[in-house]
């Protein structure tokens, strides 16, 4: 069955400091989002993706935050400078179609820790 | 008031016992609504949508009352490998923004 990847796994960071997740989304999708769960809380959307465009994005995402799909498989989550608020999991989701009863499939997450 | 909102439990659940709790939601113009579960540390997994009308699946049900903005979720015959966190999923303004509610804790116990 077909899966969304991400790497790394674990990313430990010192305040101030760019990160990149990476994620590539199921082969044929279109449509590619990046949410974060900070510990004990709710999964938050922060940004989806289309046609090399943000289709949209929360306020959680500052112009702190980037994402890019720099070649055909890859889809980049950046953050600047990273904060100690920012640690969290990132969870990188893609789907098919543009339609709101379309499944989103989640990759198993990026646990970045800022210290 | 937040946009889903759900109990967090946690359910305590006999082995083979029916558990159900429901969900509420804000936004009256929602159009999808799912249920995810997430085991511990782990990602969302959808576990079913949720249709107008009610669907099952298994030994999963789920309702949907517009009227009353509310979801509901019910495990029959419940199995140790149900414990996890059920997390109400609802679209937000827009399609591709997911809206989640904090999860419901349910325990399965031998």
């Amino acid at each position: 069955e077909p899966e969304v990847t991400q790497t790394p796994s674990h990313q430990v960071t010192q305040m101030g400091q760019e990160v990149i997740l990476r994620c590539v989304p199921i082969s044929n999708h279109l449509y590619f989002y990046w949410y974060r769960q900070i510990l004990g809380q709710k999964v938050e959307f922060l940004v989806s993706f289309y046609n090399n465009e943000i289709s949209e994005k929360s306020e959680i995402f500052d112009d702190q935050f980037s994402v890019e799909r720099p070649d055909g498989s890859n889809f980049t989550l950046k953050i600047r400078s990273t904060k100690l608020e920012d640690s969290a999991m990132y969870f990188c989701a893609s789907s098919g179609r543009a339609s709101s009863m379309e499944t989103q499939y989640f990759g198993p997450g990026t646990r970045l820790l800022v210290l | 008031r937040k946009e889903v909102e759900q109990d967090p439990g946690p359910f305590n659940v006999p082995e083979g016992a029916t558990v159900a709790f429901n969900c509420t939601y804000s936004n009256s113009a929602s159009q999808s609504f799912f249920w995810y579960r997430q085991d511990c540390r782990k990602e969302p997994k959808l576990l079913m949508s949720v249709y107008s009308s009610g669907n099952e699946d298994g030994r999963f049900t789920a309702q949907l009352n517009r009227a009353s903005q509310y979801i509901s979720l019910l495990i029959r015959d419940s199995k140790l490998s149900d414990s996890a966190t059920y997390l109400c999923v609802v679209n937000g303004d827009s399609w591709g923004k997911l809206q989640f509610g904090a999860g419901t804790q349910v325990v399965v116990t031998p």
